[in-house]
């Protein structure tokens, strides 16, 4: 399984930006990155992925490294809803149905 | 809305009985899993289902069965021989696109059910 490598939690203001790290150094060419969160005791639900370019969407921004060894989860924003478990998952181009969810990184975000 | 369905929400089993969770998606999706997670950890895959009659083991799957009968549906049994079935079980479901699944396929998750053994 693709290892990826994010820290236990984090905090942030409310309204300020949130940058959510990622480590994955063992990342092959084809692998995506992807990123669900998960709220209390509900599903994840997916926010973002990309392969080599940043990525944008509604919910959030990735900035993927040049080398690819690390990717960074950006919520403009933070409100008090974005506070959930972030998952970063690595998910090979060609074997098409493992996605592998670590620990993740508590977001906490702070009124 | 398309979305996928579990049910129940809570369960409770006595220890010796088998129970069966409920999963149903109306987005036509081809793939669907079954994913377990204890408190404070990631998940766990259980057994996943890329096409109608065909599932593949996960990384814990002793203890669990699956049945694939319809697109749409994806029950799971927690048996007897589980030791430990105490969790938050998760349905997820993928679809695959044109040259069938790649990478940028996204999973869409369920709300879970959550089983207690007494």
């Amino acid at each position: 399984d693709a290892k990826t490598t994010q820290p236990n939690s984090m905090e942030s203001n409310e309204e300020e930006p949130v940058h959510l790290p990622c480590n994955h150094s063992t990342i092959s060419g084809t692998d995506y990155i992807h990123w669900y969160r998960q709220l209390p005791s509900q599903g994840p639900e997916y926010v973002i992925h990309g392969l080599t370019s940043n990525v944008n969407n509604r919910m959030a921004s990735l900035a993927i490294a040049e080398d690819r060894k690390s990717s960074t989860l950006i919520l403009h924003r933070a409100t008090l809803r974005d506070a959930a478990v972030y998952y970063c998952i690595l998910r090979p181009a060609n074997t098409g149905n493992q996605f592998y969810f670590g620990t993740g990184t508590s977001l906490t975000v702070i009124p | 809305d398309g979305g996928i369905t579990q049910s129940p929400k809570y369960l409770f089993r006595k220890e010796g009985q088998n129970v069966t969770l409920s999963c149903e998606q109306n987005l036509n999706h081809d793939a669907m899993y079954w994913y377990r997670q204890d408190p404070g950890q990631g998940l766990r895959l259980i057994y996943y289902s890329q096409i109608v009659n065909d599932f593949q083991k996960g990384d814990i799957a002793e203890g669990y069965s699956v049945s694939r009968e319809k697109k749409e549906s994806f029950p799971l049994t927690v048996t007897s021989a589980q030791k430990n079935p105490t969790a938050f079980y998760l349905c997820a479901s993928m679809a695959s696109g044109t040259r069938g699944f790649s990478g940028a396929n996204v999973l869409t998750f369920g709300a879970g059910s959550r089983l207690t053994v007494l």
